[in-house]
């Protein structure tokens, strides 16, 4: 099971510049998230999807577009970065019920 | 206002000895789920156990237990027989389980050195 996957693991972006952060589950699960993580902020949410065709803001969405168009994929764009964008960026996955949330192997992204 | 406060930012543990990590929760809703996470140097998130509101034990994982006291809004991580393994960043997390979202609320992390 290859579970949670993203992909870059690295990138270095220009500010301005856009990109999209890949993330793809293979579990099926009807819950995806993603997720910024900040030297002494933890993790806080940014956009959220219940299902295919449904997603909602979270606690940090300014600066981030999501879509979701199949039940696997759930891409994160930035549409014109900035350096506060730099972060670590977690995907997970939750099938709805008990406690198996999947988290991706991270992101890091740099805008200099 | 739902939240995760985790106030030790370091702690150092010799190896073998025992060692908590504190977490309180605030949350208004009845029913909601408690996590902890490990992230080692690597930057995975490692999920580690999980404690249910209703659950009337604590929960246990190997050398891992929750201590979870309700009333006073705690969920402190307990790890046994620390290893060199252990040294990593530690999270407590808690789902809300009224709403949709789903959402896990994150408080800031301990850092945990092992120390031979």
């Amino acid at each position: 099971n290859a579970g949670v996957t993203q992909t870059p693991k690295f990138q270095v972006l220009k500010t301005g510049q856009s990109m999209t952060l890949q993330c793809a589950q293979d579990m099926n699960h009807e819950y995806m998230s993603w997720y910024r993580q900040d030297p002494g902020m933890g993790l806080r949410l940014i956009h959220y999807s219940v299902g295919a065709g449904i997603t909602d803001q979270g606690e940090v969405p300014n600066g981030y577009n999501v879509s979701r168009s199949t039940t696997e994929d759930f891409p994160l764009r930035l549409l014109s970065a900035a350096p506060s964008q730099t972060s670590v960026y977690f995907c997970a996955s939750y099938p709805g019920q008990g406690n198996g949330y999947t988290f991706g192997s991270g992101t890091r992204l740099t805008v200099v | 206002a739902q939240k995760i406060t985790q106030t030790q930012p370091g702690m150092f543990v010799q190896e073998k000895e025992a060692v908590t990590l504190d977490c309180t929760y605030d949350t208004s809703d009845q029913s909601y789920g408690l996590f902890w996470y490990k992230q080692p140097s690597s930057g995975e998130m490692i999920f580690l156990i999980y404690q249910g509101s209703y659950d009337e034990q604590n929960a246990t994982e190997g050398r891992y237990s929750l201590n979870f006291q309700k009333a006073r809004k705690s969920a402190n991580l307990v790890i046994s027989a620390s290893q060199l393994g252990d040294s990593a960043m530690y999270f407590c997390a808690m789902r809300p389980y009224g709403g949709a979202t789903n959402k896990l609320i994150f408080g800031t992390g301990t850092l945990l050195a092992v120390q031979p």
